[in-house]
């Protein structure tokens, strides 16, 4: 079946960090990806969707500048968190689609821990 | 806008026995998917079933089926047999058929119900 790579699977870094996450989807051309964040317990908010080779359409409340998504090719996305603090620590999971009728395939997650 | 509701936050099962969680959705559209998502410790999403709004039959897959009462916008899922590897939090969600509006087409998710399986 369809597979998703999100990497790294764990960070761990100092606060004032940018840390970058990477989507890859491995046998298919995922034409639109989206990026979760959840908190413990919690449900998943969607954070932005991306369609490849346009700008990410973010959600009400989630930092244009402060998450960076880009989405340059048909199997890539990646979410850069900008200078990191301990409030962005959190797990974020990445989804990607081939076509808008198609099944939505999910990353493994990240868990980035700011100290 | 479409919301998707789980009133059981938590639920508990008997190993081999059958347990049904549920779901509710608002919607205003007449065609859309609903789906449930296993999450399970490791916290990989994984699709458990899918129903098109259109179709009236009940998806079923191995032990899971789900009961989709389209006019009561219920959504609710079985599980029979379970098993101690079904324990996990179960999230219902809601995606439109059609890109009204310019959607996305983005999953909506329920809060989720965590199900613990009892050997």
């Amino acid at each position: 079946g369809a597979v998703v790579s999100q990497h790294p699977s764990r960070v761990i870094c100092k606060s004032g960090t940018s840390v970058k996450i990477e989507c890859r989807s491995l046998d298919f051309q995922a034409t639109t990806m989206f990026w979760y964040r959840q908190f413990p317990k919690k449900s998943l908010m969607l954070m932005a969707t991306s369609n490849e080779g346009s700008k990410a359409t973010y959600e009400q409340g989630v930092e244009k500048d402060k998450f960076l998504i880009n989405h340059a090719s048909l199997t890539l996305s990646t979410l850069t968190v900008t200078s990191a603090h301990p409030e962005d620590s959190s797990f974020y999971i990445c989804s990607a689609r081939q076509g808008y009728n198609q099944p939505q395939h999910f990353g493994d997650g990240t868990r980035l821990s700011i100290l | 806008a479409q919301t998707v509701t789980q009133s059981q936050p938590e639920m508990s099962v008997q190993e081999a026995e059958t347990v049904t969680l549920s779901c509710t959705y608002d919607t205003s559209e007449s065609d859309y998917y609903l789906f449930w998502y296993k999450q399970p410790p490791s916290r990989q999403m994984i699709l458990v079933i899918r129903q098109e709004a259109y179709k009236q039959q009940n998806a079923t897959e191995n032990r899971f089926s789900v009961n989709f009462q389209k006019a009561a916008k219920s959504f609710s899922l079985k599980i029979s047999d379970s098993q101690l590897g079904d324990a996990a939090m179960y999230f219902c969600a809601y995606r439109s058929y059609m890109n009204y509006g310019g959607s996305q087409g983005n999953l909506i998710f329920g809060k989720g119900t965590k199900l613990s399986v009892k050997p």
